[in-house]
């Protein structure tokens, strides 16, 4: 079975701190993403990483930035945190050619006061 | 960008009533998927089906790639089945391309 662990379920941060969201598969998948699920705007992605130190902006970087240095690790920094990233914060893995097939852990859900 | 429509948006069911989902795609279907997030946020598999059709116990689906749509049908509704349903593709690429999900509600 494949499994995605995240840090932490829930996150209560204060505006302008450092935050730092962990995520490892242990399925030696070459791909790894981060998404945000907020109300009525569905799955969007941030980040993706196809291989080790390499990585690729998605739809919605701005805020965010990610750290892939080993691979089955896979961070998500918010550099100074805003309410506006208030969110559920989902990650994902894939093996490269497996029909895109992801396998999700249980999200983060993170409070930014 | 390429569109992924899902219908209805919001679903509520009697439990034992069945249902069926239904996902557009503006562009050709390579690799569609169907999600089931559950009430605590967790996304987990259910189908892989670029074509045909594929069933797991009570729940099917259907993809008709030249039409590009897909549908997910649930039969028997349990209170377990609630939950948001995600369709999603990845268009050849390696990022998938997510709906914006249809919320079931199952009463018991």
């Amino acid at each position: 079975d494949v499994k995605v662990t995240q840090s932490s379920r829930y996150l209560v941060k204060r505006t302008g701190e450092k935050v730092f969201l962990e995520c490892v598969q242990d399925m030696d998948h070459e791909n790894m993403f981060w998404y945000r699920q907020d109300p009525g705007l569905g799955l969007r992605l941030i980040y993706f990483s196809y291989d080790v130190k390499m990585k690729e902006k998605g739809d919605i970087p701005e805020g965010y930035s990610v750290s892939r240095e080993k691979k089955e690790r896979f961070s998500l920094i918010l550099e100074s945190a805003s309410t506006n990233q208030t969110s559920m914060y989902l990650c994902a893995s894939s093996l490269i050619g497996d029909g895109g097939t992801q396998y999700f852990g249980p999200g983060t859900r993170l409070l930014v006061l | 960008g390429i569109q992924v429509e899902q219908s209805p948006p919001d679903l509520i069911l009697q439990e034992g009533a069945n249902s069926t989902l239904r996902c557009n795609f503006s562009d050709s279907v390579n690799n569609l998927q169907w999600f089931h997030q559950n009430p605590w946020g967790q996304l987990i598999n259910l189908f892989y089906i670029p074509s045909g059709t594929k069933q797991n116990g009570r729940l099917s689906a259907t993809t008709v790639a030249t039409e590009r749509y897909s549908l997910l049908y649930i039969s028997s509704s349990q209170t377990t089945d609630s939950g948001v349903y995600f369709c999603a593709d990845n268009f050849g690429n390696e990022k998938l391309t997510f709906g914006t999900g249809t919320r079931l509600t199952i009463i018991p």
